[in-house]
């Protein structure tokens, strides 16, 4: 089975724009999580979609959103760049969106802001 | 709220000697417990986790963890390190009263030295 693909592998935008991250899961698998990784914040949850609907979200502003295609492939979108939002975005994939289940992680999509 | 502490930023060993890499969790009941690995730019990869049952748990590549509840920690471990086991290790914490969430430490970086 093909592991978790993340689209574009990397960006640069500048600050004010808005960028759309995508996801594709790994075939069958129904959740989708994204994640931010930086240096100084290390790894935050960002929200998690299972079936089309976000289940969770972790504590970011609005500014960063998402959706999850009937396919279960899930986009993530961040609105208004800045500076701080450079960071690598990883997502994640399981079964059934089950706490025990394993997540499978994408590579990641390295976004740098300027 | 969960956390997860790793003390060590980064741990240095040479090739063939033992490791340890240390992970304390707050958590009131037992949590869902993960060791992740990430090789430099590359996603997180999966080495071991822990939901009940016996306290020490295999993984992939050799590694090994130990539940210990009266100190709240879950110790990676393997016996001999090779070059390629190089990389940042993730202890992650996650519980089904937060949803599918995985709570990350601040990871520790091994460099294995010849």
């Amino acid at each position: 089975k093909a592991g978790v693909t993340q689209t574009p592998r990397y960006l640069i935008k500048t600050r004010g724009q808005q960028v759309t991250l995508s996801c594709s899961p790994i075939s069958g698998h129904r959740s989708v999580s994204w994640y931010q990784q930086t240096p100084g914040q290390g790894l935050q949850f960002l929200f998690e979609y299972f079936s089309e609907t976000q289940r969770n979200k972790g504590n970011f502003p609005g500014r960063f959103s998402g959706r999850q295609f009937s396919n279960s492939r899930s986009e993530m979108n961040v609105s208004t760049l800045e500076l701080g939002d450079s960071a690598l975005y990883l997502c994640a994939s399981s079964l059934g969106g089950q706490v025990q289940e394993t997540q499978y992680f994408g590579p990641g999509t390295r976004l740098l802001v300027l | 709220a969960q956390s997860v502490t790793q003390p060590d930023i980064h741990i240095t060993v040479s090739e063939g000697a033992s490791l340890e890499l240390r992970c304390n969790y707050s958590y009131g009941a037992t949590p869902y417990l993960f060791w992740y690995v990430q090789s430099p730019g590359q996603g997180l990869q999966l080495l071991l986790k822990y939901f009940s049952g016996d306290t020490l748990v295999q993984g992939i590549k050799g590694f090994e963890a130990e539940f210990k509840r009266s100190q709240s920690s879950f110790n990676l471990r393997k016996p001999s390190v090779h070059w390629s086991d190089a990389a940042e290790y993730f202890c992650a914490v996650a519980s089904p009263e937060y949803g599918n969430k995985l709570v990350f430490g601040a990871g520790t970086i091994l460099r294995v030295k010849s």
